[in-house]
């Protein structure tokens, strides 16, 4: 059965310095895919990365970046420059290729951002 | 373009009344989700639909949950009997559809229906 396990229940960064948050998982698909989702205190989740199993390079979008370790199982989110905003729940989520559209999520890491 | 919406916001119902969320997915978006998310919590998911497949019912709590997609379209999740332990924010989402652990599979959420149950 597939897992996600982010083992940060909280985490503190100061404005405008990078921050990386854990994500491990466990699949025995060899297809699979890797997402990242931001939930502000607003309640919206919303997408900001993804990464596929046979992607040969780390995803990166704007100041994210997936640092994709394939053989130890790691997708760990990387927020260069950090900004205030991003004070939110940050959930990491898989999809098995063979389990149709199933996604299955972590139990979220809480950034905070500090002036 | 419109984004996912839910109705209502918020549902107080008491115990042992039935309740009925409503998602409107993203015009297009052939993959619809359920997810049920506790305070403080992490995104349970509930059921998928894709297209004109059977869903996924895997997680889907209990007996007491249903759902249905009509037209490939508005999805009802259907909570009979409520408890108070199924208070919590249900989310939906729509994704694409294509592929399978593809691009253009991210997940666009709606805002979420509180529930509470007395």
């Amino acid at each position: 059965a597939q897992k996600i396990t982010q083992t940060q229940p909280g985490m503190f960064v100061q404005e405008k310095e990078a921050v990386t948050l854990d994500c491990t998982y466990d699949t025995s698909d060899p297809s699979y895919g890797l997402f990242w989702y931001k939930q502000p205190s607003s309640g919206e989740m919303i997408f900001l990365i993804y990464q596929g199993s046979y992607d040969q390079q780390n995803a990166t979008e704007g100041r994210y970046s997936l640092n994709f370790q394939k053989a130890r199982k790691s997708a760990n989110l990387v927020i260069s420059a950090s900004q205030l905003g991003d004070s939110a729940m940050y959930f990491c989520a898989m999809r098995e290729g063979s389990g149709g559209f199933k996604t299955i999520f972590g139990a979220g890491t809480r950034l905070f951002v500090k002036a | 373009g419109a984004g996912v919406s839910q109705s209502p916001s918020n549902k107080v119902t008491e115990k042992g009344k039935d309740v009925e969320l409503r998602c409107d997915p993203i015009s297009g978006h052939t993959a619809l989700y359920w997810y049920r998310q506790s305070l403080g919590q992490g995104l349970e998911f509930l059921i998928y639909f894709q297209g004109n497949s059977a869903p996924d019912k895997s997680g889907l709590p209990s007996d007491r949950f249903s759902a249905e997609r009509t037209g490939g379209s508005v999805s009802t999740l259907t909570i009979q009997r409520t408890q108070q332990e199924d208070s919590a924010v249900y989310l939906c989402a729509s994704s694409l559809g294509s592929g399978t652990s593809g691009r253009g599979n991210e997940q666009y959420f709606g805002p979420g229906t509180r529930l509470t149950v007395t």
